[in-house]
């Protein structure tokens, strides 16, 4: 199917473990970006990516790591996932940097 | 800094009837692009109209269209003709096109109300 993918959609994890989120886009666009969602701040930017290979930090980067190593597809990882990583993930693409954003469906975590 | 402030938590407007949620931002950039996000129930986020910041004329997608204010820093929504379909959050985002960096920054959110 066309678009882009997030997987899981939903995720119950424990303080400590490592979770990897997955993101997947099928229009080999150049960027691609990760949001966290929360009550009371919108979404903010975790990570962005220009190209394969390229990623850069976005406003709310600590306690995540990004990859990529194929343009279509742009995992983010908790490596110690704590409580205060609980929050609606969101994945998006863009064919350029004056595009808008291309929004996946979201991954909704919850650390415990 | 940038920043997207929308005042409005909450707004509610009669089927058939014309809202506007408003958004003001803080920039000192001279490039950069505007957008409204709507964000129905199920969570998907979808591009409502975006404005590029160098054009004067407001944008428009058929009931949807902005008022564009540069100097004033303000870029309001109107949804005419209110549809029980466009019940959702909505969010205002300024994106900076300034060469080398990347920011993109949402406001908090308006959540419209249709009322039957």
């Amino acid at each position: 199917d066309a678009g882009i993918t997030q997987s899981p959609r939903y995720k119950i994890t424990e303080t400590g473990r490592q979770v990897t989120l997955m993101c997947h886009q099928t229009w080999s666009h150049s960027y691609m970006f990760w949001y966290r969602q929360d009550l009371g701040h919108g979404l903010r930017l975790i990570y962005y990516s220009a190209a394969a290979d390229i990623t850069d930090k976005g406003e709310v980067p600590d306690g995540y790591v990004v990859s990529r190593s194929k343009t279509e597809n742009f995992p983010l990882t908790l490596e110690s996932a704590t409580r205060s990583q609980t929050s609606v993930y969101f994945c998006a693409s863009s064919e350029s940097s004056r595009g808008h954003d291309f929004f996946g469906p979201g991954t909704r975590l919850l650390v415990l | 800094a940038q920043t997207v402030t929308q005042s409005q938590p909450e707004m509610s407007v009669q089927e058939a009837e014309t809202v506007t949620l408003s958004c003001t931002y803080d920039t000192s950039e001279s490039d950069y692009y505007l957008f409204w996000y709507k964000q129905p129930p199920s969570r998907q986020m979808i591009l409502v109209i975006r404005q590029e910041a160098y054009k004067q004329q407001n944008a428009t997608e058929n009931r949807f269209s902005v008022n564009f204010q540069k100097a004033a820093k303000s870029f309001s929504l109107k949804i005419s003709d209110s549809q029980l379909g466009d019940a959702a959050m909505y969010f205002c985002a300024y994106r900076s096109l300034t060469r080398g960096t990347y920011k993109y920054i949402f406001g908090t959110g308006t959540r419209l109300k249709v009322l039957a």
